[in-house]
């Protein structure tokens, strides 16, 4: 099976950066995402990891340890918009890879 | 527009009122799934399906039905609804992983409250 930790809730500055760690345990690994949710509205996609390394994308980075179980999610100059909930999901080896199993969730609060 | 429609967005039912929530996607993508969002459980699948008429339990199937008649639509059924099931439910399409983009892409969510 699956296992994935997020923190449950992070603070941060307008201005600030701020990074979002996630930890995971597969029986096999075929990639990591990294959605953005605003309460009560769907899930939207921010970054696909599947090699080890940074990917950086505006504002916005992932970094991806496979021997490690680890990425994390980099948000800079935050703006007060960047609150919403971060979620973590992997790739699990059912269904071809093609089923996404999520994390919790990192709820991150951005005050002026 | 690339889009996953879901209705209806909003629903307050009672016990055993049997409902339909549909979804809808346009991009011609063969695996669909169901999830709900409950408060500090994150999303968990429903069911899912490979393609017309291949559908399988997720990790939360029971008190859910599906179907996969049409490509493009994935409804979700609760036969026998009760207040456990009262939650946000999410349709998601997802491309091939042979076709390269990988993220799956979200309906707007139907709230759902069962009394």
């Amino acid at each position: 099976g699956q296992n994935i930790d997020q923190p449950t809730e992070m603070t941060a500055t307008e201005g600030a950066i701020v990074q979002i760690n996630c930890t995971y345990q597969t029986s096999g690994f075929n990639g990591l995402f990294w959605y953005q949710q605003h309460a009560g509205e769907a899930p939207t996609f921010l970054s696909y990891n599947v090699l080890d390394g940074l990917e950086e994308k505006g504002r916005f980075s992932s970094f991806l340890s496979r021997s490690k179980g680890y990425s994390y999610l980099l948000l800079k100059e935050l703006q007060m918009k960047d609150s919403a909930s971060y979620l973590c999901a992997v790739r699990d080896p059912g269904a071809g890879f093609q089923k996404l199993v999520f994390g919790t969730g990192t709820r991150l609060l951005v005050s002026p | 527009e690339a889009q996953v429609t879901q209705n209806p967005r909003y629903l307050i039912t009672v016990t055993g009122k049997k409902l339909t929530v549909t979804c809808s996607q346009n991009m011609n993508h063969e695996y669909m799934s169901w999830y709900r969002q409950d408060p500090g459980l994150g999303l968990r699948q429903i069911y899912y399906s490979m393609n017309v008429e291949v559908t399988d339990k997720g990790d939360v199937p029971e008190g859910y039905k599906v179907s996969r008649k049409e490509k493009r639509n994935f409804p979700l059924i609760l036969e026998s609804p009760s207040p456990n099931q009262t939650s946000l439910y999410f349709c998601a399409s997802t491309p091939a992983m042979r076709e390269g983009r990988t993220e799956a892409f979200f309906g707007q969510g139907t709230r759902l409250t069962v009394v």
